[in-house]
């Protein structure tokens, strides 16, 4: 099994631009989750779904940010308008069953 | 939401036990208490988890305080691999999907 796939790894961007992050979640797997990472708020979930449908998006810093989970095996977290403070670590993680999640390499963005 | 107290930092000399402890003093009885670490550059993976009794894993042990206000994370022997941040989570019973993940105890194992 190849884990929890995020793409890119690295994305460097200019304020005011769109940007979109990709998951692909362990299949089999009817959870998945986006969290961002910075040094100031530590580890933040911002949305889940749960067979494709979004439960929770009460973390949702803005309406800049946008999920969207089309099928099983794909998910995007979209900004548009990117701007610096969004610079930070974003992870998505699956889950199966109720007590693990299995978190992806991460997408370290970087909105200059 | 259920917090968690936990050290900023400890240290560890390899091949030695490592105690990591955890405070949860506004539990609730339906909370499971679980920990992931995070590796360097990495993201978070799963450690362990319980309720009441103590567990057992390849990983780690956990033990679990008898009024579950506190419990610790016990690493048999620290290897240099075993270097991370460690996050004592509690599931919330509201959603339990939710983890609230704090700052972590930031482990330095020494050779």
């Amino acid at each position: 099994d190849a884990g929890v796939i995020q793409s890119p790894r690295h994305e460097v961007t200019e304020m005011g631009q769109e940007v979109t992050l990709r998951c692909k979640p362990i299949s089999g797997h009817d959870y998945l989750f986006w969290y961002r990472q910075t040094m100031m708020r530590g580890l933040e979930l911002l949305i889940y779904f749960n067979n494709n449908v979004p439960i929770d998006d009460s973390g949702m810093p803005e309406d800049r940010f946008s999920a969207k989970m089309p099928n099983a095996s794909f998910s995007t977290l979209k900004i548009q308008p990117s701007e610096p403070r969004d610079s930070a670590v974003y992870f998505c993680a699956s889950q199966a069953e109720p007590n693990t999640q299995y978190f992806g390499p991460g997408t370290r963005l970087t909105v200059l | 939401d259920a917090k968690t107290t936990q050290p900023n930092s400890m240290e560890s000399n390899e091949e030695e036990p490592v105690h990591l402890p955890c405070n949860h003093s506004t539990i609730s009885g339906t909370d499971y208490i679980h920990w992931y670490r995070q590796l360097p550059s990495q993201g978070p993976e799963y450690v362990i988890h319980g309720l009441t009794s103590n567990v057992n894993n390849r990983m780690a042990s956990l033990a679990i305080a008898e009024d579950r206000k506190s419990s610790t994370l016990i690493l048999h022997r620290a290897t240099l691999r075993d270097a991370a941040v460690y996050y004592c989570i509690l599931r919330d019973s509201d959603n339990f999907n939710k983890f609230y993940f704090g700052s972590g105890t930031k482990l330095n194992v020494k050779p």
